[in-house]
């Protein structure tokens, strides 16, 4: 069975400061990955996502992700939050195969808050 | 991406009583899936809604619940019946308009709340 571990919670930063959050998936195939935004009272917004190929992925608003099959990782990334970053962030697996086709599997997701 | 619509956007609920929630897209799409968001919580996948098929449902949840009605490639009804205070979270849908049945793009959400 799929699942994502998403370790941190909650993360402060500073606007203009970089941030880096953390995602690790279990999946038995070549992983479909993807990571979204909620922002308070409102619904998923696809940053970017991660089916094969380079494994620097870049998505909307200046974020990026990056695939390390090793570590079994895919780690969202920008070098400089704004405030309008503030949202809750969701990593998701993908499933292609057998009765849970087109299944996503969320993480718990990370809160983000952005200090001035 | 698809835009995608939800009615209501939020409702407050006596236990007891059901509530159907719909989910337009302003496109056709094969695949839709319903989700839902216990307060605090992630996403979890309720069933996959395709358009000419009944719907699948996951582990967990079941057809006499949670009723779905898939009657063409732009529209999608949930019903939540007989709600309890466990019910009130957050419903969302989903289509995968690429064709790719998991790059989903999601709708913003009902907000249900069961007194």
């Amino acid at each position: 069975a799929q699942s994502v571990t998403q370790p941190d919670i909650h993360i402060t930063v500073s606007e203009g400061a970089s941030l880096e959050l953390r995602c690790n998936y279990s999946y038995g195939a070549t992983p479909y990955l993807f990571w979204y935004v909620q922002s308070p009272g409102q619904g998923l917004q696809l940053l970017l996502k991660y089916f094969s190929g380079d494994t620097l992925v870049q998505g909307i608003k200046g974020f990026e992700a990056e695939f390390k099959r090793s570590q079994s990782s895919f780690n969202l990334r920008k070098p400089s939050v704004h405030w309008s970053d503030a949202a809750e962030y969701f990593c998701a697996v993908g499933a292609l195969g057998g009765t849970s086709y087109g299944k996503l599997t969320f993480g718990q997701g990370t809160i983000l808050t952005v200090h001035p | 991406s698809a835009v995608i619509s939800q009615k209501p956007s939020r409702d407050i609920c006596q236990r007891g009583t059901s509530l159907t929630i719909q989910c337009q897209v302003d496109s056709q799409v094969t695949m839709m899936f319903w989700y839902r968001q216990q307060p605090g919580q992630s996403l979890t996948l309720i069933a996959t809604a395709n358009q000419g098929s009944e719907a699948t449902y996951e582990s967990g949840f079941v057809i006499d619940k949670f009723p779905i009605s898939r009657p063409n490639l732009t529209f999608s009804t949930l019903t939540v019946s007989n709600m309890s205070p466990e019910d009130s979270s957050i419903y969302l849908c989903s289509v995968a308009p690429t064709g790719i049945g998991v790059e989903q793009y999601f709708g913003p959400g009902t907000r249900l709340t069961v007194t």
